[in-house]
């Protein structure tokens, strides 16, 4: 696809439940990002990726949240056992190689109940 | 602390008029800046940019300043159409070749309403 790809749109979680966020770059991009975004707020720095290598995850909020990007393409964002703080709209970003234009995907949207 | 601040949730401005977004920033490490436009149930679509040795990039309707001993950048976005209604985001980094450093920090956003 033209763009970049998240799914699911959107993940209503029990808490304590697991869950796993996909996101599919642009093909070619380099550099792949997860922001966290709450309500009324801007995004918030999760994580980053140059290809596979995980090169900064300083705003990876606890470690219930992992992220893996295996084979340089796509990513999963996973959160372990789910409380309501981590209800927000997660979203991926991708770039090329050291440019600062990030293209997003539409976000998922998880609400923990 | 906000290292990024756009002081108005809001602006409301008439059709063909000119729309002034503000944004100002704390940290002087910053040297890249960025403007972001959302609109709902999407993600944040890149508008325009500015690098610190710059105090002005103009495209189209869209032009941004850059003041650098205020620490203050703003959008002037002219003329305004009802298109153009969205949340703005203001976004900074360092200069992008500062090593892994890749994170942007970002304003809480505007949202501009612009009335036909």
């Amino acid at each position: 696809g033209a763009g970049v790809s998240q799914s699911p749109r959107y993940k209503v979680a029990k808490r304590g439940q697991d869950v796993a966020l996909r996101c599919d770059p642009i093909s070619g991009h380099v550099s792949l990002f997860w922001y966290q975004q709450a309500l009324g707020q801007g995004p918030e720095f999760l994580t980053y990726f140059q290809n596979e290598a995980q090169l900064d995850k300083s705003g990876l909020p606890s470690d219930r949240f992992f992220a893996e990007r295996p084979e340089g393409s796509v990513s999963t964002l996973k959160i372990q056992r789910t409380q309501q703080e981590d209800s927000a709209v997660y979203l991926c970003a991708s770039s090329q190689y050291r440019d600062e234009k990030l293209f997003f995907g539409s976000g998922t949207q998880l609400s923990v109940l | 602390d906000q290292q990024v601040k756009q002081n108005s949730p809001s602006l409301s401005v008439q059709e063909g008029r000119i729309s002034i977004l503000n944004c100002d920033y704390t940290n002087s490490m910053f040297d890249y800046f960025l403007w972001y436009k959302k609109y709902p149930a999407e993600g944040p679509t890149f508008l325009i940019s500015i690098s610190s040795i710059k105090d002005k990039n103009e495209d189209g309707r869209f032009t941004v300043f850059l003041n650098k001993s205020a620490k203050h950048l703003s959008l002037h976005i002219v003329p305004s159409q009802p298109g153009d209604s969205a949340v703005y985001f203001c976004a900074a980094s360092p200069w992008p070749n500062a090593g892994n450093n890749r994170k942007l920090i970002w304003g809480l956003g505007t949202s501009l309403a612009v009335n036909p």
